[in-house]
């Protein structure tokens, strides 16, 4: 099947604002998520987005949702040193939300520059 | 309390022995959740539990064997593992599989010598 898809690596300076991008497999998906993970680390849940939603903002995080590409980015204003980590999306299948499969990107690897 | 706890934090074993893995919330999620992650790599689901019922087997070895003994506690058993199971395994829990917003323990390292 499709893979839900993410850019490896991301370099920017501290300060910049940082935007991760996601191309996710299923137009019925309901939930999106971002999570983050700091080396040797469980995965943090960041944040979501409701599939009816075009954007959210939660602080520094800002989430946009365009369902007709499938595409989900993560803006991440003012970035930090401890910002530093893998990012992931993932998204909960029209067919699998009632089971709680979630499907997970490959990972952005965000590294930030003093 | 709004966390998932794992224990051990790291593992090693040989390839004879028989060891489990701990999985503890205390957030009255009704779902829980077993994921392998290789490095550099997401995390894969291996075992869903959904009040207390096993509802997913992702196709996992039975070398491979989870229970949940009660709604805040998960574990793996491990019995005759090979090194290519060397992994994060990490532990999650949701309110429910309806509900997928799922909080990450922080996983035990294991190594299978």
């Amino acid at each position: 099947g499709e893979d839900v898809e993410q850019s490896l690596f991301l370099s920017v300076r501290e300060g910049d604002s940082s935007v991760i991008n996601c191309t996710y497999t299923d137009s019925s998906s309901t939930y999106l998520y971002w999570y983050k993970q700091e080396p040797g680390a469980g995965l943090q849940l960041l944040t979501y987005i409701f599939s009816n939603m075009d954007m959210k903002q939660d602080q520094r995080l800002t989430v946009l949702l365009n369902k007709k590409d499938k595409h989900l980015s993560l803006r991440i204003a003012d970035t930090q040193t401890g910002d530093s980590a893998i990012y992931f999306c993932a998204e909960v299948p029209g067919d699998g939300g009632s089971q709680g499969n979630l499907i997970f990107g490959k990972g952005t690897k965000l590294s930030v520059k003093p | 309390d709004t966390e998932v706890t794992q224990t051990p934090k790291h593992l090693v074993m040989g390839m004879t022995n028989k060891k489990s893995l701990k999985c503890e919330q205390h957030m009255g999620h009704r779902a829980m959740y077993w994921y392998k992650q290789k490095a550099k790599k997401p995390p894969e689901l291996m075992f869903v539990y959904s009040y207390e019922k096993l509802s997913i087997n992702e196709s996992v070895p039975s070398r491979f064997s989870p229970e949940c003994p009660n709604s805040s506690l998960l574990n793996l058993h491990l019995h005759a593992l090979q090194p290519e199971d060397s992994a994060l395994y990490l532990c999650a829990s949701s309110y429910t599989t309806s509900y997928n917003e799922q909080f990450f323990g922080p996983g035990t390292r294991l190594t299978v010598l």
